[in-house]
C-alpha cells in the first residue's frame, strides 16, 4: 500500500519556468490537499478537492492551479515560477468526514521546489 | 476565517520534564482537531485525533491532548519527554461546514539528555 506518493522530490526552476508536482493517492479517499511549508509559518493550504471534478481555493492559491480529474490524482501547476514559490509542498489525502471514520490525513514525501 | 494558533513557537526542554503545547482554533461548529509530527527531514505523521466523546485523548508514544470546548483549545501534554521526542508539532482543525483542513505555525521541540 502505497499512500500518498508525490514526484518529483526535489526540482530546481528557473524564473518564469513552469512544472507541475504530481500527487497520486491509493487509498480512494475523496479529499486531497496541497500545502507549502515554510520556516516559521506551518503548513499553508494552496487547493484543495473533495472529489473528483471538484476544486477549490485555500489560504494562498495565487500563483497555482489544480485539477482533479480521477479520484487518484491531484496535480499541482505553477505556471510562472517565481522566488517566493520555492518551498517544501505537501499533498495529502484524508477520507471525507462523517463517513463514520475520523478524517485522518495522510502525507507525502514532499516535494523541495527551489526557484531560483 | 477559520483559523489555528500555536503559542510555543520554539520549546526546549531537558530529557524527563513535562511538556504542554498550546492549541486554539476559531471556528464554532463542529471540528475535527488533530496533532501532527513532523521528525527531521520526514512528512507529518498523525500523534492523536479529537472527534467526539471523552474529550481527553490519548496518542502514540505517550502523548494525549485535552479538548476544552469553552477555551476553544486542543494543548498537547506529555508527562516526561524524550531526545527522540525532538521534532516540530503542528496542530490541525478540520471544520465539517468549509472541508478545509488548516494547520497553525508549528511548535518545535528541542529535547537535550
Amino acid at each position: 500500500n502505497a499512500g500518498v506518493t508525490q514526484t518529483p522530490k526535489f526540482r530546481i526552476l528557473k524564473i518564469g519556468q513552469s512544472m507541475t508536482l504530481q500527487c497520486t493517492q491509493d487509498m480512494n479517499h475523496n479529499y486531497m490537499y496541497w500545502y507549502r511549508q515554510d520556516p516559521g509559518m506551518g503548513l499553508k493550504l494552496i487547493y484543495y478537492s473533495v472529489g473528483a471534478g471538484i476544486t477549490d481555493k485555500g489560504e494562498v492559491p495565487n500563483g497555482y492551479n489544480v485539477s482533479r480529474s480521477t479520484t487518484e490524482d491531484f496535480p499541482l501547476r505553477l505556471e510562472l515560477a517565481a522566488p517566493s514559490q520555492t518551498s517544501v509542498y505537501f499533498c495529502a489525502s484524508s477520507p471525507r468526514p462523517g463517513t463514520g471514520s475520523v478524517p485522518e490525513a495522510f502525507f507525502g514525501q514532499g516535494t523541495r521546489l527551489t526557484v531560483v | 476565517a477559520q483559523s489555528v494558533s500555536q503559542h510555543n513557537h520554539h520549546v526546549i526542554l531537558s530529557e524527563a520534564a513535562s511538556l504542554e503545547l498550546g492549541c486554539n482554533y476559531s471556528y464554532g461548529g463542529t471540528v475535527n482537531l488533530f496533532w501532527y509530527v513532523q521528525y527531521p527531514g520526514q512528512h507529518l505523521q498523525l500523534l492523536l485525533k479529537y472527534f467526539s466523546g471523552d474529550p481527553l485523548v490519548k496518542g502514540i508514544k505517550g502523548f494525549e491532548a485535552e479538548f476544552i470546548k469553552s477555551k476553544f483549545s486542543f494543548n498537547l501534554r506529555k508527562p516526561s519527554v524524550q531526545w527522540s521526542d525532538t521534532a516540530e508539532y503542528f496542530c490541525a482543525v478540520n471544520n465539517y461546514n468549509t472541508d478545509k483542513l488548516i494547520f497553525g505555525t508549528g511548535t518545535r521541540l528541542q529535547v537535550f539528555p
